[in-house]
């Protein structure tokens, strides 16, 4: 069965603290694995797609990282705007479905 | 563009009430699903459909109907809402279920008593 674990649940940093957030996963035949932001009260935001261990992508603060067990986000020198839920979610050639995983929650104190 | 709008934002229901949450995408994607959230799970796929005239169960699709008669419009029907189905939902869509991307709306926070 396809599963998603993230880790850890909640993280409290103070600003410019770097860190890293992980998602391991279990599927048959990964077809993808997406990285989400969602703020209080709104949708998840797309950040990243990862397709083959080894890949890395990055925008701005955040560098996302794939292996073939586990994804990381790391945050580097990270403000209170980054301050959100981080979802990750994978897709399989089995289902084809996204699998979620429950978050972690960032706060980033000034 | 717009991007996937969801209307209402919240509602509140009685128990066995029925409702239509509303779901329209401007970006002609062919894939859309609805998702609910809850405290402590991830997203979980209630329904969801790959075209026009054509959709499938997801993980949790009971006590939940859909359609698809238009590229653009993907509505969740409750039947006989149930406290159970207190949440947040989600629609969200892409160009196709593969690789691609999936984009989200707002939500809609949904009470039932």
């Amino acid at each position: 069965e396809d599963q998603v674990t993230q880790s850890p649940e909640a993280l409290r940093l103070q600003e410019g603290e770097s860190s890293s957030l992980n998602c391991s996963y279990t599927v048959s035949g990964l077809r993808g694995l997406f990285w989400y932001r969602q703020d209080p009260g709104k949708g998840p935001e797309f950040l990243f797609t990862l397709y083959s261990a080894g890949e890395e992508k990055e925008k701005e603060r955040l560098k996302a990282t794939l292996t073939k067990k586990e994804s990381f986000l790391h945050i580097t020198a990270p403000k209170p705007e980054d301050s959100a839920t981080y979802l990750c979610a994978v897709r399989s050639y089995n289902t084809d479905k996204l699998i979620f995983g429950t978050g972690t929650r960032l706060q980033v104190f000034p | 563009n717009a991007g996937v709008t969801q209307t209402p934002k919240f509602q509140v229901l009685k128990t066995g009430q029925s409702m239509t949450l509303q779901c329209a995408q401007d970006m002609n994607h062919e894939y859309m699903s609805w998702y609910r959230q809850d405290p402590g799970m991830g997203l979980r796929l209630i329904h969801y459909s790959v075209g026009a005239g054509i959709t499938d169960q997801g993980e949790v699709p009971n006590g939940y109907n859909v359609s698809r008669s238009t590229t653009e419009d993907f509505p969740l029907r409750l039947l006989s809402a149930a406290p159970s189905q207190t949440s947040v939902y989600f629609c969200a869509s892409s160009y196709s279920q593969g690789k691609e991307t999936q984009y989200f709306g707002p939500g809609t926070r949904l009470l039932v008593l």
